[in-house]
């Protein structure tokens, strides 16, 4: 069955620590994989799209992997900050574009 | 940037009533979505668009339906409200051929059905 789990459920911690959120997937085929960030009240945005080929992925503060062996990926924040507080959600396509799967997320609270 | 707008932000129905979720994007895409997103549940497909006036059922199509005459605009609507149809519910898009391109999220409308 193809899967997309992540954990933990949510995560809180200080401001300026680094965290890291899990996903793993059970997808085939696999293509890629996407991590999505979603503030309160809106809608999910992208954050990076992580390729078979891809293992590893920065973009700012944000640091991405993708082990294709084993079918983990992971979001690593470095130095968080408030504006880090959102839902983290992994997304992985498969097969035709309208099949999307979607993890549950991961909620990060970032305290002062 | 591309944009997608949600007419409403929060809606408040009674049950039986007829609802209308309208959705605006301004990027000219091909693929159109709605899902509902509840706690612990994640994002769920209710409908799925590849082309005006076409539409494919997704994971939850039950009591729902959409309708596409323009390509720029999705529309959802909820023939009969009832309260497990209380959600946010989002629209997104994105370009065909979408499987590498990002899905493109409007912020949501809160339905409340009492």
């Amino acid at each position: 069955k193809n899967q997309v789990e992540q954990s933990p459920q949510s995560l809180i911690i200080l401001e300026g620590k680094n965290c890291t959120l899990q996903c793993n997937y059970t997808v085939s085929p696999f293509s890629n994989l996407r991590w999505y960030k979603q503030d309160t009240g809106r809608g999910p945005v992208s954050l990076t799209i992580m390729t078979f080929s891809e293992n590893t992925k920065s973009n700012g503060r944000y640091t991405a992997t993708l082990d294709a062996d084993t079918k983990q990926s992971s979001l690593h924040i470095t130095a968080s900050q408030l504006s880090d507080s959102a839902s983290y959600i992994c997304v992985v396509p498969y097969s035709s574009a309208s099949k999307i799967i979607f993890g549950s997320g991961t909620r990060l609270s970032i305290r002062p | 940037d591309v944009k997608v707008t949600q007419s409403s932000r929060y809606l408040v129905k009674r049950t039986g009533e007829k609802v209308f979720l309208e959705c605006v994007q301004d990027m000219d895409h091909e693929n159109m979505f709605w899902y509902r997103q509840d706690p612990g549940l994640g994002l769920r497909l209710i409908y799925f668009s590849y082309d005006v006036k076409m539409k494919e059922k997704g994971d939850i199509p039950e009591g729902y339906s959409v309708s596409r005459e323009k390509k720029e605009r999705f529309s959802l609507i909820l023939e009969s409200a009832s309260t497990n149809q209380t959600s946010m519910y989002l629209c997104a898009s994105h370009a065909l051929g979408g499987y590498n391109s990002p899905l493109h999220f409007g912020n949501g409308t809160r339905l409340t059905v009492t």
